[in-house]
């Protein structure tokens, strides 16, 4: 099956400081990558759409000046927490579908991203 | 827009028991429906999926599912758990509309096997 693949696996970061994630598909293309955070024992929640070519479609109560998401390639999407603080600190989790459609639709998790901001 | 229930936030079970996990979901429109498996600090490992076709769904590791349109459903099982079952699990929804488009998770189900 395809692999999404995210770097790093654990961050930890002082207040105030950017952090950057990467999201790959690693064997496969993506025009389409998906981020969701997940507090403990929580559920994952949508907050954006990463769209290759074109700008991130967030969801409501998402500030986009905090959360920069750059679609760069076909394989890599980048989730940027800029002026950190502890209460960003989450799992951060990418997805892409792949095929983007049709009967074996599907979409990959990336394993996620820890994220604490001291 | 499309929501969804998990009813259930824990099912404490022994082991080689059955389960089932119980999933409602709400939607105007045609969707596609997905269980995740999430073991601690890790990612989403898809358990099962139903795009079309037959109701009745195998997935991975002994699990299955089976979508009901009418009552909206789409409860997951397994006949007999391992205590390696111990995980989180999601039931998520997607809109099915021809293109890529984002998941709507339910809040879990956390799956508590013991011997």
């Amino acid at each position: 099956g395809a692999v999404v693949s995210q770097h790093p696996s654990w961050v930890i970061c002082k207040s105030g400081t950017s952090v950057k994630i990467e999201c790959r598909s690693l064997d496969f293309q993506a025009t389409t990558m998906f981020w969701y955070r997940q507090f403990p024992k929580q559920s994952l929640m949508l907050m954006a759409t990463s769209n290759e070519g074109s700008k991130a479609t967030y969801e409501q109560g998402v500030e986009k000046d905090k959360f920069l998401i750059n679609h760069a390639s076909l394989t890599l999407s980048t989730l940027t927490v800029t002026s950190a603080h502890p209460e960003d600190s989450s799992f951060y989790i990418c997805s892409a579908p792949h095929p983007p459609s049709g009967p074996n639709y599907e979409q990959y998790f990336g394993p996620g991203t820890r994220l604490t901001v001291t | 827009a499309q929501s969804v229930t998990q009813l259930d936030s824990q099912v404490p079970v022994f082991e080689e028991a059955p389960v089932e996990l119980r999933c409602n979901y709400s939607s105007s429109v045609s969707v596609y429906l997905f269980w995740y498996v999430q073991y601690p600090n890790q990612g989403l490992q898809l358990l099962l999926k139903y795009l079309s076709g037959s109701t009745l769904v195998k997935g991975i590791n002994g699990f299955e599912a089976e979508f009901n349109k009418s009552q909206t459903s789409f409860h997951l099982r397994k006949p007999s758990v391992h205590i390696s079952d111990t995980a989180e699990y999601f039931c998520a929804v997607n809109l099915n509309t021809g293109t890529a488009s984002k998941l709507t998770f339910g809040t879990g189900t956390r799956l508590q096997v013991t011997l």
